[in-house]
């Protein structure tokens, strides 16, 4: 199956710092990639649609200037979660669709914000 | 009424029998299903895809879509205490920009 990877794949920072975070296909051309955040015990929760060459388009309820999404090349994407909060603190994952309808899921960045 | 919807779980079944997961859908204009699975703290993993309505078959794993019904099903025979998961079931309207929706998981218990 395609292959997704995420990096880092933990973070641990200081309130009001900014961290970003990869995410690559590694064996596909990836037009748009998803960004999610899961709280613990909870659902996965869109954050935005990544797409190649264009800006990323964001759910209702979530900063575009706080997250910032970059889809430079069909195999990276990355999500920069600037002055980054305490409240913050989650499971950030990323997904790539292939040139079907199937996504696939990296591994996840759990960031925690001190 | 949520766009896919899931019974919380937790499901329980003993190791061996056949374990069902449901999920129905409120668009009917979705046109590609998901199952995944997520073990805790890690991130989802795509198990079956199915696009057409009857039953596609892959290993122990058996996805059921009914689209009049708006329903999608997944069997697990000869459950294993590692199937012990939460079972995420996603919805798309097809190709596109589209993200999937997804249900809000089952989480299924295998007893040894």
């Amino acid at each position: 199956g395609a292959v997704v990877s995420q990096h880092p794949s933990r973070v641990i920072c200081k309130s009001g710092t900014s961290v970003k975070i990869e995410c690559r296909s590694l064996d596909f051309q990836a037009t748009t990639m998803f960004w999610y955040r899961q709280f613990p015990k909870k659902s996965l929760m869109l954050m935005a649609t990544s797409n190649e060459g264009s800006k990323a388009t964001y759910e209702q309820g979530v900063e575009k200037d706080k997250f910032l999404i970059n889809h430079a090349s069909l195999t990276l994407s990355t999500l920069t979660v600037t002055s980054a909060h305490p409240e913050d603190s989650s499971f950030y994952i990323c997904s790539a669709r292939d040139l079907g309808d199937t996504q696939y899921f990296g591994p996840g960045t759990r960031l925690t914000v001190l | 009424q949520k766009e896919v919807e899931q019974n919380s779980g937790p499901l329980s079944v003993p190791e061996g029998a056949i374990a069902s997961l449901n999920c129905t859908y409120s668009d009917r204009g979705s046109q590609s299903f998901f199952w995944y699975r997520q073990y805790s703290g890690k991130s989802p993993e795509l198990i079956m895809s199915i696009y057409s309505n009857g039953d596609k078959e892959d290993g122990r794993f058996t996805a059921q879509l009914n689209k009049a019904s708006q329903y999608v099903s997944l069997l697990i025979r000869d459950s294993q205490p590692s199937d012990s998961a939460t079972y995420l079931c996603a919805v798309s309207k097809g190709a596109g920009r589209r993200a999937l929706t997804f249900g809000s998981g089952t989480r299924l218990q295998v007893q040894p």
